[in-house]
């Protein structure tokens, strides 16, 4: 079973619109949530991290991301997207007591002006 | 600059060859991580390095093996290249952020574009 799920594989927006993009993951404890965006032909940017206190994080770009424990869930979302937010965006989780990243499929994110 | 740096950014290789992927940070971490990206499949651990001399298995190891060299290079070997290994592969590092507290971030390398024919 996927531990992390990404639940959208394509989104598709028009300039202004709002984005939010769903991340859900299935491990019990602690855990450290990240996203990140890969622009075309480019490596992984952190957008924003969360590891506790407010479930509320704010990333660079204008993207916010909510942790909501009761849900497993991380959600990505901005109010208002731009051409230049064309991007695939990855959901990644680290569970307390391992190093290692676990990465969800990715949601590739098209922005039509 | 800091960072992780990968070479090459670019390889073909026919099907049988074998090749290294090196992988060097210089922000003095201890951990380090090799990924293979593919369409559709996000990023999968392949192996791991949570410290100079060890290495462990990730969730894609088979056909490739690793060497931790030294505190900042961490290499990636394909010792019989296959097509299934076409893909994209990132090396990472991880700092840690709070002295006191489990808080750590990642640093990825800019990627080695590898084709088997």
């Amino acid at each position: 079973a996927q531990s992390v799920s990404q639940h959208n594989h394509h989104v598709i927006l028009s300039e202004a619109a709002s984005l939010e993009l769903g991340c859900n993951y299935s491990y019990g404890g602690t855990v450290n949530l990240f996203w990140y965006v890969q622009y075309p032909g480019q490596h992984l940017q952190l957008l924003l991290k969360y590891f506790s206190g407010d479930p509320l994080v704010k990333g660079i770009k204008g993207f916010e991301a909510e942790f909501i424990k009761s849900k497993f869930s991380f959600n990505l979302r901005k109010p208002s997207v731009q051409w230049s937010d064309t991007a695939e965006y990855f959901c990644a989780v680290k569970r307390s007591g391992y190093s290692t990243l676990t990465f969800g499929k990715g949601t590739m994110l098209l922005v039509s002006p | 600059n800091a960072g992780v740096t990968q070479t090459p950014k670019f390889q073909v290789l026919k099907t049988g060859q074998s090749m290294t992927l090196q992988c060097a940070q210089d922000m003095n971490h201890n951990s380090m991580y090799w990924y293979r990206q593919d369409p559709g499949m996000g990023l999968r651990l392949i192996y791991y390095s949570a410290s100079e001399g060890t290495t462990d298995k990730g969730e894609v190891p088979n056909g490739y093996n690793v060497s931790r060299l030294n505190k900042r290079e961490f290499s990636l070997r394909l010792e019989s290249a296959a097509p299934s290994q076409t893909s994209v592969y990132f090396c990472a590092s991880r700092a840690r952020l709070d002295r006191g507290r489990p808080f750590y971030g990642y640093t990825f390398g800019s990627g080695t574009r590898l084709t088997v024919v």
